[in-house]
């Protein structure tokens, strides 16, 4: 068990929609990262917060925006939703520089 | 800018093989660490070894072993003793130590176990 906890485990829902995913990172770890993987596909690196501040994005797309609130749980909220954004989505958590990334289970979200 | 390489993307080895996955890097810092991260079919991401790239002595971790080679930016992943539970997708990851939010996974190298 990581520590990191994501909800919800599954989520299908219909093109145009919108859906928020959930993470809660490791205690004591302030930085929260969103990855998104597609099937048979590689980690594509969607943002980054560090104690509740944006520290990084990669490719994000505009329908497409996250936070992290002050107890550090980070929403990813996902709008106009299109079959392509089927995917398995990740959120990790870090305590400091150079340590690990911890990997919640993931959830996959399925567009039809 | 970093780059993260698996050049294989696909691997077989016969179960209590040894087999060695190979990952290369690109960077121009000095410190770095690098992951070797694991996803089995559950799609969990595992992580499976750490080295930091100040320490010349290659990491262990039970059947999992490290070639880390810096200067040839090198960073191969040796499992000994390959069981079925081994068969998964392998992430080779670069964390730089300067910029938080550098952290490059590679494509990954599918290992599958010959039983």
């Amino acid at each position: 068990d990581s520590g990191v906890t994501q909800t919800p485990k599954h989520l299908i829902t219909a093109t145009g929609q919108r859906v928020t995913l959930r993470c809660s990172p490791r205690s004591g770890d302030l930085s929260v990262y969103w990855y998104q993987q597609s099937l048979d596909q590689g980690l594509q690196f969607l943002i980054q917060y560090y104690n509740g501040e944006e520290r990084a994005k990669g490719n994000i797309l505009e329908r497409f925006s996250a936070q992290q609130f002050p107890d550090l749980h980070s929403e990813l909220n996902l709008s106009s939703l299109e079959l392509g954004d089927s995917a398995l989505y990740f959120c990790a958590s870090s305590v400091e520089r150079g340590s690990p990334l911890h990997f919640g289970n993931g959830t996959r979200l399925t567009v039809t | 800018a970093q780059t993260v390489t698996q050049s294989q993307p696909e691997m077989s080895v016969q179960e209590a093989e040894t087999v060695t996955l190979s990952c290369t890097y690109d960077t121009s810092e000095s410190d770095y660490y690098l992951f070797w991260y694991k996803q089995p079919p559950s799609r969990q991401m595992i992580l499976v070894i750490r080295q930091e790239a100040y320490k010349q002595q290659n990491a262990t971790e039970n059947r999992f072993s490290v070639n880390f080679q810096k200067a040839a930016k090198s960073f191969s992943l040796k499992i000994s003793d390959s069981q079925l539970g081994d068969a998964a997708m392998y992430f080779c990851a670069y964390r730089s130590d300067i910029r938080d939010d550098k952290i490059i996974f590679g494509k990954g190298t599918r290992l599958h176990i010959l039983p």
